[in-house]
């Protein structure tokens, strides 16, 4: 596509439900990002892919979160038993190769709220 | 480690006027720097980025940065602020070995007419 697309824009769900979000990057991208923006917290790095796989999952909060990216594309973050503090705007970025110097792409993201 | 202070979360300038938006790093490499802008309800969109080509930057929209290694500095400037300028700005650092972005805590440019 023509940008990073992710899916849904907007989730409400009840404190304890697990819930998946999906970010599609550019075609030809073999990096991706999650990030997180919440109020308190900034803009945190979560997860980044290069490939199928993700060589550094350092800024994952707990086990409650993971993420996967299958055939070098989409890929879906799960947070399961949601939280309150899990609400936030979860942004996914790509670029080209992932080099350091290059720009990242992000999405509009998906704002999760827990209720 | 590396991280990204930027002073002012909130900036509010006339229209016409100078736009200055600081950002100071800390990197114990030498650092890539990245100014991104955020509209409302939008994504993340690259402004410019320092990769150590060249120490003076200029991105879209008329801002430029100057990239300052004495002072780890990265300001981010406009000679002459529009309403559409009116966003929030973050400043990011990566570096060799390190792929993710590290952000600072963002600054809200509001313009006055």
């Amino acid at each position: 596509g023509a940008g990073v697309s992710q899916s849904p824009s907007n989730k409400v769900t009840e404190k304890g439900k697990d819930v998946e979000l999906r970010c599609d990057p550019i075609s030809g991208h073999t990096a991706l990002y999650w990030y997180r923006q919440s109020l308190g917290q900034g803009l945190e790095f979560l997860i980044y892919f290069q490939g199928n796989s993700a060589p550094d999952k350092s800024g994952l909060p707990s086990d409650r979160f993971s993420a996967e990216r299958t055939g070098g594309s989409v890929s879906t973050l799960t947070i399961q038993r949601t939280q309150q503090e899990d609400s936030a705007v979860y942004l996914c970025a790509s670029s080209f190769r992932g080099q350091e110097n290059t720009e990242a792409f992000f999405g509009q993201g998906t704002r999760l709220t827990v209720v | 480690a590396q991280s990204v202070t930027q002073l002012g979360s909130h900036v509010s300038v006339s229209e016409g006027a100078l736009v200055l938006l600081r950002c100071n790093y800390s990197s114990s490499v030498p650092p890539y720097l990245f100014w991104y802008v955020q509209y409302p309800n939008q994504g993340l969109q690259l402004l410019l980025k320092y990769t150590s080509a060249a120490t003076l930057v200029k991105g879209i929209n008329g801002f430029e940065a100057e990239f300052k290694k004495s002072e780890t500095s990265f300001h981010l400037t406009k000679p002459s602020a529009h309403m559409s300028d009116a966003a929030e700005y973050f400043c990011a650092v990566t570096r060799t070995g390190r792929r993710a972005l590290t952000f600072g805590s963002g600054t809200r440019l509001q313009v006055q007419p």
